[in-house]
């Protein structure tokens, strides 16, 4: 089945380390994205990537990188200069960068840190 | 830039009433409109989509959703819901491409369907 894949679902870290979150992708699409949820607040882009290594910031990029070495695969990592890291992270994708693609999601990530 | 708002947070109903969750958006330019839904613990899935051409659009699990432009609207309906509709709902709309790459998508905060039995 084509789809996207988020690992893990949950996970837990402690204040100072850095985690990095998994998504991939078999649905061929070219354009990847990262979103926070945050309760009450919607979905906050932080980065996107429109094909292998290229990347640009979203709205919510500082402490946070990520690196497009394959078209499958768009890893997230949350660095300890994230302020607020606690969230609800979704991976997405579409079939280009274009905005008539309607955007696929994963699972998610629910990452705390403490 | 464009915007949207979710005029409500919460929106609780009985199982078989009708439902409308309100999505309005501004924007200096034509735009596309979308509702996804959110099942707890889940990523968003679409549920449907405004291009172009009949204002009215429908999904397979019988919502639909009317363009209103002079409003600036895209209400999201459904005369009769069951427990299975419970969950987030957002709107989100994105600029129509006067060129080609990365137009953002914009989304709503969500409104949360509570279908009571």
């Amino acid at each position: 089945d084509g789809g996207i894949t988020q690992s893990p679902k949950y996970l837990f870290r402690k204040e100072g380390q850095n985690v990095t979150l998994s998504c991939e992708q078999n649905l061929n699409h070219d354009a990847m994205y990262w979103y926070r949820q945050d309760p009450g607040q919607g979905l906050r882009l932080i980065y996107y990537s429109q094909i292998v290594n290229d990347f640009q910031k979203g709205d919510i990029a500082e402490g946070y990188s990520v690196s497009r070495e394959k078209k499958e695969s768009f890893p997230l990592t949350v660095t300890s200069a994230q302020k607020n890291p606690t969230a609800f992270y979704l991976c997405a994708t579409s079939l280009m960068g274009g905005s008539n693609s309607p955007l696929h999601f994963g699972n998610g990530t629910r990452l705390t840190v403490t | 830039a464009q915007s949207v708002t979710q005029l409500d947070s919460q929106v609780p109903v009985f199982e078989e009433a009708p439902v409308e969750l309100r999505c309005n958006y501004s924007s200096s330019v034509s735009v596309y409109l979308f509702w996804y839904v959110q099942y707890p613990n889940q990523g968003l899935q679409l549920l449907l989509k405004y291009l172009s051409g009949s204002t009215l659009v429908e999904s397979i699990n019988g919502f639909e959703a009317e363009f209103n432009k002079s409003q600036t609207s895209f209400h999201l309906r459904k005369p009769s819901v069951h427990i299975s509709d419970t969950a987030e709902y957002f709107c989100a709309v994105t600029p129509v491409p006067n060129s080609g790459g990365y137009q953002k998508v914009t989304f709503g905060i969500g409104t949360k369907l509570q279908v009571i039995p």
